[in-house]
Formats: structure tokens, C-alpha cells, sequence
């Protein structure tokens, strides 16, 4: 059974960076057969997905946020990141890490699709 | 992007009732959408994946249809345990949405 763990700072400044890191186990994020996600939640609002992982390092962003975010993963320690530049109020959310399945697109070859396993998620606010 | 638009946003009924979600999509998607179930102060749970494939585990009582622009979540016989916010979410692209989210409340 996997678990994700996701970990960080609970309160950055405005114009800051969040770096968040979600600590897989119970699989190991080489495992070919999943893409690794980011998902955000503002309080009392709707799910957004932020980016999704490969552990060779292909990876997809939000075009909304795809200027301020990266994404990397640490084999040795099982584990993958987030970095979010340029903070404002508007990134305080749950953030959520996740394990997603993927799928084939010819001619795009392998792209992520929904999310089978969450992290329990943390509480991030952007305040000065 | 393809924006996706789920009604009501808020349902209210008792236990026995069948409930239906709708959740419409901008353009086709085929049938390349997930159903989750999120509960409060907790992460999403995903109920159902490809429109109508649900996921071991949740019960029988849910049920996806649908595919193109517009799918459903049917939940039949409404259980107290039923009771959260259900997303939905396409991945026909690698640009991936969610709806905005219907609450389920019993009445």
C-alpha cells in the first residue's frame, strides 16, 4: 500500500518561494508504471492541479502557474518536490501530493492522467 | 485548457434516495474522466476512472456513465457515509482539470 507524505514551511512571505517534498513509501517513485502530481486547494474552494512528474524528469505543468513552478525528484530518497516562486496571498491552499496513473498518446508518448493515491495534504498560507 | 462545469453545486437528500451528479465538459473528452469523493479535512478519494470504471473498494451503489461532453455520478441508495464534496476531473489532454465540486448533504 502507498503513502505520500508531504512536508514543508507552513507560512512564506509574499514574493518568497515554497518548496514542498512529498516522501513516497510502499513503491518506488522509479516504478515506470506512474507520473507523481501536485494538486492545491485554497480554503473552502475547488481542486487545482499544479504539475505531474516523471521520474526521468518529463513533466507537465498548469499553464496558469508553469512561470513560477518546477518540479524534481530525489530517487535516493524516494521522494519529489515542488518549488513555487514569486508567492502571493492567492497560493494559500492545502497542497496535495499524489500518484497517477498514466497513459499512451501516439506521437506524445506517455502522459499523465487521474490520481489513484494522496498524500493527507498541508496547510501552506502566503502572509506577510 | 477544457473547463469543466459540474450541477448542482450543492445537493440535499435523504438516505435511500438516488442522487445524480452531472459534470459537462468544453470540447469531447471521450471518456477519459475521475470521479472523486472528498470528505472534510481530507484529501480526495478516487471512486471511478475511463467515465464508468470503478475503483475496488467503492461500492456498487456509485455508479459513472457518459462519455463526449457531458457524465454523470449516480449514487443509489444515499448512505450517511456518502455525505462530502465529489469532484470530477478529465485527463484528455496532459492539461488536467477538475470541477468546481458538488456537495452532498443528507437531509
Amino acid at each position: 500500500q502507498v503513502q505520500l507524505r508531504e512536508s514543508g514551511p507552513g507560512l512564506v512571505k509574499p514574493s518568497e518561494t515554497l518548496s514542498l517534498t512529498c516522501t513516497v513509501s510502499g513503491d518506488s517513485i522509479t516504478n515506470y508504471d506512474y507520473y507523481w502530481g501536485w494538486i492545491r486547494q485554497p480554503p473552502g474552494k475547488g481542486l487545482e492541479w499544479i504539475g505531474s512528474l516523471f521520474y526521468t524528469g518529463s513533466s507537465y505543468y498548469n499553464p496558469s502557474l508553469r512561470s513560477r513552478v518546477s518540479m524534481s525528484v530525489d530517487t535516493s530518497k524516494n521522494q519529489f518536490s515542488l518549488t513555487l516562486t514569486s508567492l502571493t496571498a492567492a497560493d494559500t491552499a492545502v497542497y496535495f501530493c499524489a500518484r497517477q496513473i498514466f497513459r499512451m498518446i501516439p506521437g506524445r508518448g506517455v502522459v499523465p492522467t487521474y490520481f489513484d493515491s494522496w498524500g493527507q495534504g498541508t496547510l501552506f498560507s502566503v502572509s506577510s | 485548457d477544457i473547463q469543466m462545469t459540474q450541477s448542482p453545486s450543492t445537493l440535499s437528500a435523504s438516505v435511500g434516495d438516488r442522487v445524480t451528479i452531472t459534470c459537462r465538459a468544453s470540447q469531447s473528452i471521450s471518456t477519459w474522466l475521475a470521479w472523486y469523493q472528498q470528505k472534510p479535512g481530507k484529501a480526495p478519494n478516487l471512486l471511478i476512472h475511463k467515465a464508468s470504471s470503478l475503483e475496488s473498494a467503492v461500492p456498487s451503489r456509485f455508479r459513472g456513465s457518459g462519455s463526449g461532453t457531458e457524465f454523470t455520478l449516480t449514487i443509489s441508495n444515499l448512505q450517511p457515509d456518502d455525505v462530502g464534496t465529489y469532484f470530477c476531473q478529465h485527463y484528455n489532454t496532459y492539461s488536467l482539470t477538475f470541477g468546481g465540486g458538488t456537495k452532498v448533504e443528507i437531509k
